[in-house]
């Protein structure tokens, strides 16, 4: 079976520290994202990789970066967290970009609260 | 842009009773569409997609949706629903010529009462 694992479910961060999110994905897909949902706003991309060391900006990336060094590993990074950015974060993977009729592959996410 | 609109945030049901969750599609071309589910504290499950041919497309669960391309419409649907049916639905889209960048809708918190 299919598995995207995000390394934390909950987590409780001070303003200002450095946060990183973990997420692992075993499928050998080429496709990693990091999302954000909250209330009413649905799921907006912070980042995407399409292959190792590659990535490209979603819909807001500010006050974040990614790290993809492996194929099955995409990391979010919150430089200076801040409390606007206490949120869940959802990471997914999928196949090849051409393959758009393939559907992405989702982790159970990670509850950010930044105090 | 390629986008989809949910426009109910949430929609009541009683057991037993059919439910309809309404998706609303602008695209250029011939459209992919797809359902997902959120369950608590869980990511978003794939529930099935559109890609060309019967405009009823079965999936997970017993859901099924309806694509209609005159009312730029796919809607999500059950026959008979289950309190445990309760969880927020998505519908998203991918980017026109091609990969699997999805766009999301805002989603419909569905909600089955005995």
């Amino acid at each position: 079976d299919v598995k995207v694992t995000q390394s934390s479910r909950y987590l409780v961060k001070r303003t200002g520290e450095k946060v990183f999110l973990e997420c692992v994905q075993d499928m050998d897909h080429e496709n990693m994202f990091w999302y954000r949902q909250d209330p009413g706003l649905g799921l907006r991309l912070i980042y995407f990789s399409y292959d190792v060391k590659m990535k490209e900006k979603g819909d807001i990336p500010e006050g974040y970066s990614v790290s993809r060094e492996k194929k099955e590993r995409f990391s979010l990074i919150l430089e200076s967290a801040s409390t606007n950015q206490t949120s869940m974060y959802l990471c997914a993977s999928g196949a090849r970009e051409h393959y758009s009729n393939q559907p992405q592959h989702f982790g159970d996410g990670t509850r950010l609260s930044i105090l | 842009a390629q986008s989809v609109a949910q426009p109910e945030d949430q929609v009541n049901v009683a057991e037993g009773n059919p439910l309809t969750v309404k998706c609303t599609y602008s695209v250029s071309g011939n459209p992919y569409l797809f359902w997902y589910v959120q369950y608590p504290n869980r990511g978003l499950q794939f529930l099935l997609k559109y890609i060309t041919g019967d405009n009823l497309v079965k999936g997970s669960y017993g859901f099924e949706a309806e694509f209609n391309k005159s009312q730029t419409s796919f809607h999500l649907k059950k026959p008979s629903a289950l309190v445990s049916d309760s969880a927020l639905y998505f519908c998203a889209v991918p980017p026109t010529g091609g990969g699997n960048k999805l766009t999301f809708g805002t989603g419909t918190q569905l909600k089955v009462e005995l």
